[in-house]
């Protein structure tokens, strides 16, 4: 069954600290993997984009990883600042299909 | 980037009224769009796919006669929520795929509508 499961479910950080969120998936055969910010009350906005063959990319403070092998990928996000308080949600493509799976999602809390 | 409008951002009605939620492509065009539903602190459920001239598909266990959709134009998907009960309070999504952007083609999602039935 595909599956994306990400952790912790929520999070609270101090101003200006760094932290990583999780994503595990079971998706196969993979085509890519997107990290979205959505803040509350709106859509979801997407920060980067994975396919199988990168395993770093940069957005600014925020940097995802992707080990294809594992099915693992991570989103670091660096001095963080009280807007990037939103929920972050993790979303696979399968290549045979076109629907997109969405894992449930981490609610990040910045506080000053 | 991309940009999807939604119209109302919220609406408030009446139980047993119909409620219609648009969404428009606003700088490109989208054969196919999806209607996503969002409760609280969960994440978005697809709710249907609307095809561009012709019938959406829809979801397991999402009544089709229930949410209708209409994908009128390239640009523009409208979803109506018929005789809404209290249950149907919810934020609704849509978001829309531009075709040109080739097989890695991003959604984009809309900024939402947040229904309550009253």
């Amino acid at each position: 069954k595909n599956q994306v499961e990400q952790s912790p479910q929520s999070l609270i950080i101090l101003e200006g600290k760094n932290c990583t969120l999780q994503c595990n998936y079971t998706v196969s055969p993979f085509s890519n993997l997107r990290w979205y910010k959505q803040d509350t009350g709106r859509g979801p906005v997407s920060l980067t984009i994975m396919t199988f063959s990168e395993n770093t990319k940069s957005n600014g403070r925020y940097t995802a990883t992707l080990d294809a092998d594992t099915k693992q990928s991570s989103l670091h996000i660096t001095a963080s600042q009280l807007s990037d308080s939103a929920s972050y949600i993790c979303v696979v493509r399968g290549s045979s299909a076109s629907k997109i799976i969405f894992g449930s999602g981490t609610r990040l809390s910045i506080r000053p | 980037g991309a940009v999807v409008s939604q119209h109302p951002s919220w609406v408030i009605c009446k139980s047993g009224t119909s409620v219609k939620i648009e969404c428009r492509s606003l700088d490109f065009q989208a054969t196919t769009m999806f209607w996503y539903r969002q409760f609280p602190k969960q994440s978005l459920m697809l709710m249907a796919t609307s095809n561009e001239g012709s019938k959406a598909t829809y979801e397991q266990g999402v009544e089709k006669d229930k949410f209708l959709i209409n994908h009128a134009s390239l640009t523009l998907s409208t979803l109506t929520v018929t005789s809404a009960h209290p249950e149907d309070s919810s934020f609704y999504i849509c978001s829309a795929r531009d075709p040109a952007s080739g097989r890695e083609a991003e959604q984009y999602f809309g900024p939402g509508t947040r229904l309550t039935v009253t």
